[in-house]
């Protein structure tokens, strides 16, 4: 298997761009996570799905940001507008074992 | 109070040396903890899960836990430059949803 994929690796946007994060869990992991990765804070959880159900999205800073997974094999994060406080590494992980998760290599987002 | 708590480091210590790494949490009804290794630039990436008191051994890894005092840790023997990267602490907070720790920077001198 190739992993959790996401795309893009790098985006630099300007402020107030719509900006769409993509991701392709692992075949058979039934949990997918987004988490999103800065020095100030660290690693946080934004939003994490089951069997593509939204279980909790208690760590998604506001309304600008959405996730939404249409099938087992596709999940999108989407933040509109950008603001420069984005930027940060957002992370796509998969799992069928709780806390035992698989990264994607993440997106580098750039808000200018 | 953050939920899991980690020294942020930088930890250094001499190649063949014990690395010794600490997290604390806060909801004492967690049953499964786990330590992450992030290369710089890279994602994290799963060594170790712990869910019983005690030590779990793998390797030149062992992880401890004692629910009592709310602690985790995690010993690196005979510490290998190769090992240097940051460790991130995750509890698992109910259902699949996995808090981590903000990590404690690792550097092992050869």
């Amino acid at each position: 298997d190739a992993g959790v994929i996401q795309s893009p690796r790098h985006e630099v946007t300007e402020m107030g761009q719509e900006v769409t994060l993509r991701c392709k869990p692992i075949s058979g992991h039934n949990s997918l996570f987004w988490y999103r990765q800065t020095m100030m804070r660290g690693l946080e959880l934004l939003i994490y799905f089951n069997n593509n159900v939204p279980i909790d999205d208690s760590g998604m800073p506001e309304d600008r940001f959405s996730a939404k997974m249409p099938n087992a094999s596709f999940s999108t994060l989407k933040i509109q507008p950008s603001e420069p406080r984005d930027s940060a590494v957002y992370f796509c992980a998969s799992s069928v074992r709780r806390g035992e998760a698989f990264f994607g290599q993440g997106t580098r987002l750039t808000v200018v | 109070q953050k939920e899991v708590e980690q020294n942020s480091g930088p930890l250094s210590v001499p190649e063949g040396a014990i690395a010794s790494l600490n997290c604390t949490y806060s909801d004492r009804g967690s049953q499964s903890f786990f330590w992450y290794r992030q290369y710089s630039g890279k994602s994290p990436e799963l060594i170790m899960f712990i869910y019983s008191n005690g030590d779990k051994e793998d390797g030149r890894f062992t992880a401890q836990l004692n629910k009592a005092s709310q602690y985790v840790s995690l010993l690196i023997r005979d510490s290998q430059p190769s090992d240097s990267a940051t460790y991130l602490c995750a509890v698992n907070a109910g259902g699949f949803k996995t808090i981590f720790g903000a990590g404690t920077r690792l550097f092992v001198k050869a």
